[in-house]
């Protein structure tokens, strides 16, 4: 089973900042990488897959990258509304498994 | 509009079954696959099953041991979870999802039902 890692496990960033979460793979992923953002009370939903790729109607200040092992979201000017839980999640092997989470508020 | 509705969960004591339904609209629901997640009270996210498009494939976390059972009716645009020999920390928020491939990314869910095993 391929274990993810995510760090820091929270984050607290001023409004218009950049916020950097990272993901970590135990074995290469190659790009089969998703990341989700979920809000209290919320279902997840998706921001990027294939590790880099935008879904659709996700604002441009979400951006993802890195392969293999190691993976970046990037929040380029955190606004309020991006408080919520991030996850990043493997679908190259299953079982597909989820890291544990960053939270990110605003400091 | 896109959709996919949970149901089917409850209160049910350990050992006991369940069945979870899923039921999708206004997206063609034959052509992707389906899979279910789960959330236990104040955790992260746990993958737990996927289905192929047309049920030839199916792929299940390690907790399962054979307990739950992924399929679909593709008629009813509908995925079931049935859940066998429910153990107190199976209690979570069910999600359904769909992904254009198994090895895609999950761009659709729902909005989650709530299985509680509890004696």
């Amino acid at each position: 089973e391929i274990v993810m890692t995510q760090s820091p496990a929270t984050l607290s960033v001023s409004p218009g900042e950049r916020a950097t979460l990272s993901c970590r793979a135990s074995q290469s992923v190659s790009s089969n990488l998703a990341w989700f953002q979920q809000k209290p009370g919320q279902a997840p939903r998706l921001l990027i897959h294939v590790a880099s790729t935008r879904a659709t109607d996700v604002p441009a200040r979400f951006g993802g990258s890195g392969s293999g092992t190691e993976f970046t979201l990037t929040i380029s000017g955190l606004q309020s509304e991006d408080v919520a839980v991030y996850y990043c999640q493997q679908y190259s092997r299953w079982p597909f498994s989820f890291g544990p989470g960053t939270k990110v508020d605003i400091k | 509009q896109v959709k996919l509705v949970e149901s089917g969960g409850g209160v049910v004591q350990p050992g006991r079954s369940l069945r979870l339904s899923c039921t999708a609209s206004a997206f063609t629901f034959s052509n992707f696959a389906m899979h279910w997640v789960r959330q236990a009270p104040g955790k992260g996210l746990e993958w737990v099953a996927v289905t192929s498009f047309d049920a030839s494939d199916k792929y299940y976390a390690d907790f399962v041991q054979g307990r739950f059972t992924i399929s679909r009716d593709n008629s009813k645009n509908t995925v079931f979870l049935q859940m066998n020999t429910l153990r107190i920390e199976d209690t979570a928020v069910y999600y359904c999802a769909r992904s254009h491939l198994v090895y895609y990314g999950m761009d659709v869910w729902g909005q989650g039902t709530t299985v509680t095993v509890s004696s």
